[in-house]
């Protein structure tokens, strides 16, 4: 059965930062895109990051450009969001989400992990 | 970017209707198009992908349709189970867009 576990989310002031991982099993974790998106409260969803499989060619939305930083550990099956630079507008629920199997690099999700709330507030 | 509008935003029907979402594209985006059901607190699920193929373990009272800019999630025999909000997502180009939900609601 996939899983996929967030961790790390919490309450930080603006101008801080925090550090969110997606623990991965039940499927061959380096074999797979792995993506970031948020729902702010109440809102809807929001790409924010993806990584290849190898983690050495990485995506980002314009919002997070140059303040977030993806990554990934093959070798223990998880995903990494280092947020810096956290401003109240990325407060939100951040979910991690594998892409689905489709050989022709089709960019849909077929697992979402249960989310990490991340509060920016003073 | 390509702009993902979706209608309605909510939506009221009874248990046994037949209820349509539409979602369209501000560019053609083939049929690189995904439907997902996001109940409340929890995660979004993968419904539909390639516009009209159904997800392993998703009801066939859903179906997806469409192409290029015009899309089309219904919903047969509406159940209780199906009250949630449903989102659509391009991803034809980067970056990777959503639509802005539609929320369906049980008379």
């Amino acid at each position: 059965e996939v899983q996929l576990l967030e961790s790390g989310g919490g309450l930080v002031q603006p101008g801080g930062s925090l550090r969110l991982s997606c623990a991965a099993s039940g499927f061959i974790f380096r074999n797979y895109v792995m993506t970031w998106v948020r729902q702010a409260p109440g809102k809807g969803l929001e790409w924010v990051s993806s990584i290849r499989q190898s983690g050495g060619d990485t995506y980002y939305a314009e919002s997070v450009k140059g303040r977030f930083t993806i990554s990934r550990d093959n070798s223990r099956a998880t995903l990494s969001l280092q947020m810096d630079s956290l401003r109240a507008d990325d407060t939100a629920m951040y979910y991690c989400a594998k892409k689905g199997p489709a050989a022709d690099g089709s960019q849909y999700y077929d697992y979402w992990g249960q989310g990490a709330l991340v509060t920016v507030s003073s | 970017d390509i702009q993902m509008t979706q209608s309605p935003s909510t939506l009221s029907a009874f248990i046994g209707d037949r209820v349509t979402i539409t979602c369209r594209a501000s560019h053609d985006i083939d049929s690189w198009l995904a439907w997902y059901q996001q109940r409340p607190g929890k995660a979004p699920k993968l419904l539909i992908y390639k516009a009209s193929s159904l997800q392993t373990g998703v009801s066939s009272r859903l179906s997806g349709s469409g192409s290029g800019t015009e899309f089309t999630l219904i919903i047969n025999s509406l159940q209780p189970d199906d009250s949630a909000t449903y989102y659509c997502q391009q991803y034809h180009s980067s970056p990777i867009t959503f639509g802005g939900g539609t929320k369906v609601e049980i008379k």
